[in-house]
């Protein structure tokens, strides 16, 4: 089967610019999840959607970044003023949506902000 | 929040050697933990989750209450074991604050 598409894989952009990340999970997946993964550390969540529902963004900068999944299968995650310290890899990820069950990331896309 | 921690960045382990990755967590509640494995240029993927109490490329892995703690074990490195780890909670719905542990890159050495 396919895997959790991603795009673009790479991107660098200035502070203060806006990037859009686009993600597209594995069909049939009712969960999608935005993870963020800084240098140096684990993949934080940052928003999980159910269909196209937000179950958890409680460590989304809500004031920057935005995230949307529409129709329930897609999802972008905007960020917008762009910070020096959001230069991370960002992971999508797709599961079935039962508690608990396993999930499965895409390639990720690097932000590099100058 | 469901916090796991990883203390070690980095393991360096002769091929044949015992290998532990070590994982505490800090939460209420009946724990649920991951392994996730990252070989080089390739994606996370997960290795075993507590629950199913399996074995998965020779790793296993207990969850201990009494020391909170769920670590990975293999009786005999292999090369193709060189990878980063990661132990993690799993994000179940509700605003649990995830975040995966930091991290230990396992090096097995020829």
């Amino acid at each position: 089967e396919a895997g959790v598409a991603q795009s673009p894989r790479y991107k660098i952009i200035e502070k203060r610019q806006s990037v859009a990340f686009w993600c597209n999970p594995i069909s049939g997946h009712a969960t999608l999840y935005w993870y963020q993964q800084i240098l140096g550390q684990g993949p934080k969540l940052l928003i999980q959607f159910q269909n196209n529902g937000v179950v958890d963004d409680s460590q989304l900068p809500k004031d920057r970044f935005s995230a949307e999944r529409l129709k329930g299968v897609d999802s972008t995650l905007k960020i917008q003023p762009a910070k020096l310290e959001d230069s991370a890899v960002y992971l999508c990820a797709s599961s079935l949506g039962r508690p608990g069950n396993e999930q499965f990331f895409g390639p990720g896309t690097r932000l590099t902000v100058l | 929040a469901q916090r796991v921690t990883q203390p070690e960045k980095l393991l360096s382990v002769f091929k044949g050697a015992p290998v532990e990755l070590k994982c505490n967590y800090s939460y209420s509640g009946s724990p649920e933990l991951f392994w996730y494995v990252q070989y080089s240029r390739q994606r996370l993927q997960l290795l075993l989750r507590h629950i199913s109490r399996e074995s998965i490329k020779g790793f296993t892995a207990d969850l201990n209450k009494g020391e909170t703690s769920f670590h990975l074990k293999k009786p005999f490195a292999q090369e193709e074991d060189s990878a980063m780890y990661y132990c993690a909670p799993p994000p179940s719905g509700g605003y649990q604050k995830v975040t995966f542990g930091t991290g230990t890159k396992l090096q097995v050495i020829p």
